[in-house]
């Protein structure tokens, strides 16, 4: 399988702040870069889909100004939250793309105070 | 209809049956079919991986997938405390555009 990692593992920031997630594709490298969200006993939310070299693609709801994703090189992809509010909290996971079969990170578990 | 349906449970079983979890879809387009397992507050980890209809065994678990039914299913024989966990499948065309189930909480009693 592969080897995604995301750093860092857990967060708590207070409202208003920004949070940056890294994920990092180790074993692969990954043109796209999914990200999801995933609230308490709810299946995984594909938030948005970044492309190494160009934008991000955003899903209906998702707020692109609000979720900058960044996809720097083929094994590094950033989402970073601005201004956090607390309904912001939540698991989020990547997963690099341009495979069969997906596999994701870790996850990251924002709390915003 | 959603694309993807999947009983959110929760189910609970005793140690040692044999757990059935299954899914159903309506794209007739899905080619790649898996199955993830996720332990709370961690990713999802891929379990089985299936393309097209048939079956596949990998130890205690066995994938089926039925397309002309539209149908999916997992099981786990010989289920022990540690399979405790929330299981999704997840099935795509061509290896783009995932869609996941919501996901069947499971509880293996001891």
């Amino acid at each position: 399988g592969a080897v995604v990692s995301q750093h860092p593992s857990w967060v708590i920031c207070k409202s208003g702040t920004s949070v940056k997630i890294e994920c990092r594709s180790l074993d692969f490298q990954a043109t796209t870069m999914f990200w999801y969200r995933q609230f308490p006993k709810q299946s995984l939310m594909l938030m948005a889909t970044s492309n190494e070299g160009s934008k991000a693609t955003y899903e209906q709801g998702v707020e692109k100004d609000k979720f900058l994703i960044n996809h720097a090189s083929l094994t590094l992809s950033t989402l970073t939250v601005t201004s956090a509010h607390p309904e912001d909290s939540s698991f989020y996971i990547c997963s690099p793309g341009g495979r069969e079969t997906q596999y994701f990170g870790p996850g990251t578990r924002l709390l915003v105070l | 209809q959603k694309e993807v349906e999947q009983d959110p449970g929760p189910l609970s079983v005793p140690e040692g049956a044999i757990v059935s979890l299954n899914c159903t879809y309506s794209n007739s387009a899905f080619q790649y079919f898996m199955w993830y397992r996720q332990y709370s507050r961690k990713g999802p980890e891929l379990l089985m991986y299936t393309y097209s209809s048939g079956n596949k065994e990998d130890g205690r678990f066995t994938a089926q997938v039925d397309k002309s039914s539209k149908y999916i299913s997992l099981f786990i024989r010989d289920s022990q405390p540690s399979d405790s966990a929330t299981y999704l499948c997840a099935m795509s065309v061509g290896g783009q555009n995932f869609v996941f189930g919501p996901g069947t909480r499971l509880s293996v009693l001891p």
